[in-house]
């Protein structure tokens, strides 16, 4: 069974300018997640879809990032303008159902490193 | 406010011996319990979790104990090997997964 996918592996902008990152779940996974993890942190949600629906944006700054899952499968989140804050690893993650009190698993993509000069 | 706590940025155990890994939470709103691995360069992976229920939960080298009333979880190794040394993050839910900073353990020749 293939694993969650990410590209570009790594990326590497000067602030104000924009970026997208892409994640492809594994087949028949409902739910995706987008993660930031800053150096030194654990990572910390950005969004979470239930289909190509939104569960849980809450700490999500829509300000400047945006994401979208089309058709239920394939995602993308996007940074516009990027911020030298926004330096850190994007993690995609993908369950069967929602990983919250259940035992389904969160299977986690290799991320994309982002660095904002 | 950190919600999920490790303390110990780092651990180094000698291969074959007992590692123990801790972690504090915060919030008792909290009723599901996960640790996590991970390698460099690579996601994490999922390696044990344990309901509110229970207060502990094995499999195979990997043990989770779980303490409610002092709010605290410990992930023990045993034993040892080369290929456990690794970021491991605690992490816990209520409506949302929130991770600890993660403790790099070392596994010593």
């Amino acid at each position: 069974e293939a694993g969650v996918a990410q590209s570009p592996r790594y990326k590497i902008i000067e602030k104000r300018q924009s970026v997208a990152f892409w994640c492809n779940p594994i087949s028949g996974h409902a739910t995706l997640y987008w993660y930031q993890q800053i150096l030194g942190q654990g990572p910390k949600l950005l969004i979470q879809f239930q289909n190509n629906g939104v569960v849980d944006d809450s700490q999500l700054p829509k300000d400047r990032f945006s994401a979208e899952r089309l058709k239920g499968v394939d995602s993308t989140l996007k940074i516009q303008p990027a911020k030298l804050e926004d330096s850190a690893v994007y993690l995609c993650a993908s369950s069967l159902l929602p990983a919250v009190r259940s035992t389904d698993t969160q299977y986690f993509g290799p991320g994309t490193r982002l660095t904002v000069l | 406010d950190q919600q999920v706590k490790q303390n110990s940025p780092s651990l180094s155990v000698q291969e074959g011996r007992i590692s123990i890994l801790n972690c504090d939470y915060t919030n008792s709103m909290f009723d599901y319990f996960l640790w996590y691995k991970k390698y460099p360069a690579e996601g994490p992976t999922f390696l044990i979790s344990i309901s509110s229920i229970k207060d502990k939960n094995e499999d195979g080298r990997f043990t989770v104990f779980l303490n409610k009333s002092a709010k605290h979880l410990s992930l023990h190794i045993v034993p040892s090997q080369p290929g456990d040394s690794a970021v491991y993050f605690c992490a816990a839910s209520d409506d949302k997964i929130i991770f600890g900073k993660g403790t790099r353990l070392h596994i010593l020749p």
